[in-house]
């Protein structure tokens, strides 16, 4: 089945800086791969997400980036403000449903 | 957004009682999911139904039973549970079981064994 490798676990930046997280998945069947944001408390929700024919999608301050031939995915978030400030989980999926990295905790130092 | 409800929000019980979690979803999806989220572990998923059906159980112990009577409501009836059953776990939908849907969660129910 899928396995989904998610780095760092946590990471911290200065308000302005960027952020990255990395994922790898195992099953090149996976075709599709969404990042969801869960606050403190709160549900994950979908905040950006991409499939295989498309190799970087944008959305403001927010990218994924994915390259299929290295089963690698990535989350790049600019001009980062506390708000940003959460667990981010990267997911694929593919023949099975979504399977979900362990997460990554973000803190946005002001 | 509150397309996606779970009641209740918080529930305490013993390791001999029975209780049910409630999932109702008002976008029309077709496909509902229970996850488990404990600390420091990845979301697990626990059970799968498409258009009613049970699709998928990942190994998930007997004393967890799901129910889903139309495709808006999903239970998750609980009886004789442990300790390391304390979680939060969560309910989701999509439009339906098949690859590429985003999924849509519910605010979860924190479980408390004593």
């Amino acid at each position: 089945g899928e396995n989904v490798e998610q780095h760092p676990s946590t990471l911290s930046v200065q308000e302005g800086d960027s952020a990255v997280i990395k994922c790898t998945y195992s099953d090149s069947a996976s075709n599709y791969f969404p990042w969801y944001k869960q606050e403190l408390g709160k549900r994950p929700q979908l905040i950006i997400d991409i499939r295989s024919n498309v190799g970087e999608k944008k959305d403001q301050r927010i990218a994924v980036t994915l390259n299929k031939t290295a089963k690698h995915f990535s989350l790049h978030i600019t001009e980062t403000q506390p708000e940003d400030s959460a667990v981010y989980f990267c997911v694929a999926a593919g023949n099975t449903p979504l399977v979900f990295g362990k997460g990554t905790r973000l803190s946005v130092i002001a | 957004e509150t397309g996606v409800t779970q009641t209740p929000r918080h529930l305490v019980m013993g390791m001999t009682n029975k209780k049910s979690l409630k999932c109702e979803q008002h976008l029309g999806h077709n496909a509902m999911y229970w996850y488990k989220q404990s600390a420091k572990k990845p979301l697990e998923l626990m059970f799968v139904y498409n258009f009613k059906e049970q699709t998928e159980n990942n190994s998930v112990p007997s004393r967890f039973s799901p129910e889903c009577p139309n495709s808006s409501h999903l239970f998750l009836h609980l009886h004789t549970l442990q300790p390391e059953d304390s979680a939060l776990y969560l309910c989701a939908s999509s439009q339906d079981r098949g690859s590429g849907q985003p999924q849509h969660f519910g605010d979860g129910t924190r479980l408390s064994i004593l």
